[in-house]
């Protein structure tokens, strides 16, 4: 298996743009989860997945960022505006059977 | 709420030597996960070891291993015969057992640097 996939890996945009990340999990895993990484927070859930259902948004910092999951096979967060204070890596991860599986990654600089 | 805290921002070991870093936790729950993940300057989060609450045998993989104190809520990760590859953040995190959140909560993170 591929592992998760993330694309794009990096993206710079200015601020106010709109910003979409996309996510293809692992075949098979029945969660999905979103977490941005920056060095004053650190790792921080922002919303997951159960069979492509949203079950837990709270992390979801205010109305710009959104996420979907139209199938088991792919989701996206978009930011719309984005801001520079969104500025970090944002992490997909899936998981079955209590092991969470990270992507590589997506760090995104909003000037 | 649950939370996670790693009381070494960094730490540094010997190319073969062993070193231990830190982390405790707080819950109220009597079941659940505790984790450690790697994470090289390549950025990429790897899952190093697991340990599930209600077996008290202390998990073990390759140069890996733990020390769960449960009652004193300390997951403590013992790294043997250091390796330069082993440099890297860790990253110590819990997660409520089957039928509560799947939600990781994680450490701030120990930077450990491998010295040849």
């Amino acid at each position: 298996d591929a592992g998760v996939i993330q694309s794009p890996r990096h993206e710079v945009t200015e601020m106010g743009q709109e910003v979409t990340l996309r996510c293809k999990p692992i075949s098979g895993h029945d969660y999905l989860f979103w977490y941005r990484q920056t060095m004053m927070r650190g790792l921080e859930l922002l919303i997951y997945f159960n069979n492509n259902v949203p079950i837990d948004d709270s992390g979801m910092p205010e109305d710009r960022f959104s996420a979907k999951m139209p199938n088991a096979s792919f989701s996206t967060l978009k930011i719309q505006p984005s801001e520079p204070r969104d500025s970090a890596v944002y992490f997909c991860a899936s998981s079955f059977l209590d092991e969470q599986f990270f992507g590589p990654g997506t760090r995104l600089t909003v000037l | 709420a649950q939370t996670v805290t790693q009381s070494q921002p960094e730490m540094s070991v010997q190319e073969a030597e062993t070193v231990t870093l830190s982390c405790t936790y707080d819950t109220s729950e009597s079941d659940y996960y505790l984790f450690w993940y790697k994470q090289p300057p390549s950025r990429q989060m790897i899952l190093v070891i697991r340990q599930e609450a209600y077996k008290q045998q202390n998990a073990t993989e390759n140069r890996f291993s733990v020390n769960f104190q449960k009652a004193a809520k300390s997951f403590s990760l013992k790294i043997s015969d250091s390796q330069l590859g082993d440099a890297a953040m860790y990253f110590c995190a819990y997660k409520e057992a089957k039928g509560g959140s799947e939600k990781l909560v994680f450490g701030k993170g120990t930077k450990l640097t491998v010295n040849p």
